[in-house]
């Protein structure tokens, strides 16, 4: 079955302690991405990568790093989380002329 | 990739048609026109797309202007599971893939 996984799917951690929210999609897509969903928001865009050791950043990039070193995982990095980082993450990724394919995200909260 | 604008929210129901618009006057000739919903903080889903002819898949309709300017998305048989945030996006096909961008969608509400 095609699907983007993410883990983990709830995460509560502790402000400045270091963490990675994993990502990986099995459809051998070229394209990922990272989003944050806050409310009044919406998904905002964090960081993506046109294919391996590719990556850019989106609208809000700050405070997160990412990195792309084979082609299915594109994992999200904090490095030192803060509590204005408590959001929705979602990953997802495309590839040539498919659709997008999301993740069914990561609530994370950082006291 | 061309801007959109949509209602910030809508209420249909259910059995009903729910017909949800989009605005897009800015788009270009090679930009497509696609629709995305997220059901209550699951990731988005895709639903259909469109350059510009109108299309039809198992789950809703699209129907493109003759300018393009604007499309409707319509789901024909509206049930209670389709109540979520339905987002429009307009983007070209650069080189096969691509990641959307989100607007703020409209929120689809429906009921019994």
């Amino acid at each position: 079955e095609a699907q983007v996984t993410q883990n983990p799917r709830y995460l509560i951690t502790v402000t400045g302690k270091k963490l990675t929210v994993t990502c990986s999609q099995n459809m051998n897509h070229e394209y990922m991405s990272w989003y944050r969903q806050d409310p009044g928001l919406g998904l905002r865009q964090i960081y993506y990568s046109m294919n391996v050791e590719v990556t850019d950043k989106g609208d809000v990039p700050e405070g997160y790093k990412v990195s792309r070193k084979e082609k299915r995982n594109f994992p999200l990095i904090l490095e030192s989380p803060s509590p204005n980082q408590t959001s929705l993450y979602f990953c997802a990724s495309s590839g040539f002329n498919t659709e997008a394919f999301f993740g069914q995200g990561t609530r994370l909260t950082v006291v | 990739d061309a801007k959109t604008t949509q209602p910030p929210s809508m209420d249909c129901a259910e059995g009903r048609a729910a017909n949800l618009p989009c605005n897009h006057s800015t788009i270009s000739g090679n930009e497509y026109v696609y629709w995305y919903r997220q059901i209550h903080s699951q990731g988005p889903q895709y639903i259909i797309h469109g350059l510009k002819n109108n299309e039809t898949n198992e789950m809703a309709s699209l129907i493109i202007t003759e300018d393009r300017k604007s499309s409707t998305l319509i789901l024909p048989h509206a049930t209670l599971r389709d109540t979520a945030v339905y987002y429009c996006i307009v983007r070209v096909a650069l080189g096969g893939s691509y990641i959307p961008t989100f607007g703020r969608g409209t929120s689809l509400i429906v009921h019994p």
